[in-house]
């Protein structure tokens, strides 16, 4: 268990509609990524949060938007779902995060599986 | 850009030692890591390696940098039935970047 939390553990939807993930850091780390796993482009980076703060943004699509609560928690919205969309979403966590530090490691919690009908 | 290749599939006996190879490009990465996915699992953090060592052994697992050719390989010893997962090299500047995984199969 790596004491990052995400739910729900599975989500069925349909095109069109919009979906939450939700993701708890494990207990001091300040920062949240979220990553997409698919069949056709692998792990993908989408973007990090820092105490708050985007800090970093991959192939995030501009249907899809993140926010970082002060407790911390993540939050991953997907919105004008399509099939193409159906994936599993994982988000990692890590004590730092600051611009420029690299050196923290990233645990990963189960992840969401999408899928989108 | 970022790109990290790994073979894609490893077939193993029982037993005997599985080596995974990976290559990367960005000679900036600072870390390179190793996680296990097994199936309907999340990715497990299995080892990591700071670029400026060659080498790096924790248990029955062996990390081997070579930073000039940019090639990292994992090296399972004794490896069992549990060890059957897909392992994902990734290399590392503020964000992870992951290769394909190689996918491991362990026969008896």
């Amino acid at each position: 268990d790596s004491g990052v939390t995400q739910t729900p553990k599975h989500l069925i939807t349909a095109t069109g509609q919009r979906v939450t993930l939700r993701c708890s850091p494990r207990s001091g780390d300040l920062s949240v990524y979220w990553y997409q796993q698919s069949l056709d482009q692998g792990l993908q980076f989408l973007i990090q949060y820092y105490n708050g703060e985007e800090r970093a943004k991959g192939n995030i699509l501009e249907r899809f938007s993140a926010q970082q609560f002060p407790d911390l928690h993540s939050e991953l919205n997907l919105s004008s779902l399509e099939l193409g969309d159906s994936a599993l979403y994982f988000c990692a966590s890590s004590t730092g995060g600051a611009r420029g530090f690299t050196g923290d490691t990233q645990y990963f919690g189960p992840g969401t599986r999408l899928t989108v009908l | 850009g970022e790109d990290v290749e790994q073979s894609l599939f490893l077939s193993v006996r029982e037993g005997d030692s599985s080596v995974i190879n990976c290559t990367y490009t960005d000679s900036s990465s600072t870390y390179l890591y190793w996680y296990k996915q097994e199936p309907g699992a999340g990715l497990q953090l299995l080892t990591y390696i700071f670029s400026n060592m060659d080498m790096k052994q924790d248990q029955r697992l062996t990390v081997l940098l070579n930073k000039k050719d940019k090639h990292l390989s994992l090296r399972i010893a004794d490896t069992q039935t549990g060890d059957s997962a897909i392992y994902f090299c990734a290399e590392k500047d503020y964000k992870l970047s992951f290769g394909a995984g190689t996918t491991v199969t362990v026969r008896a």
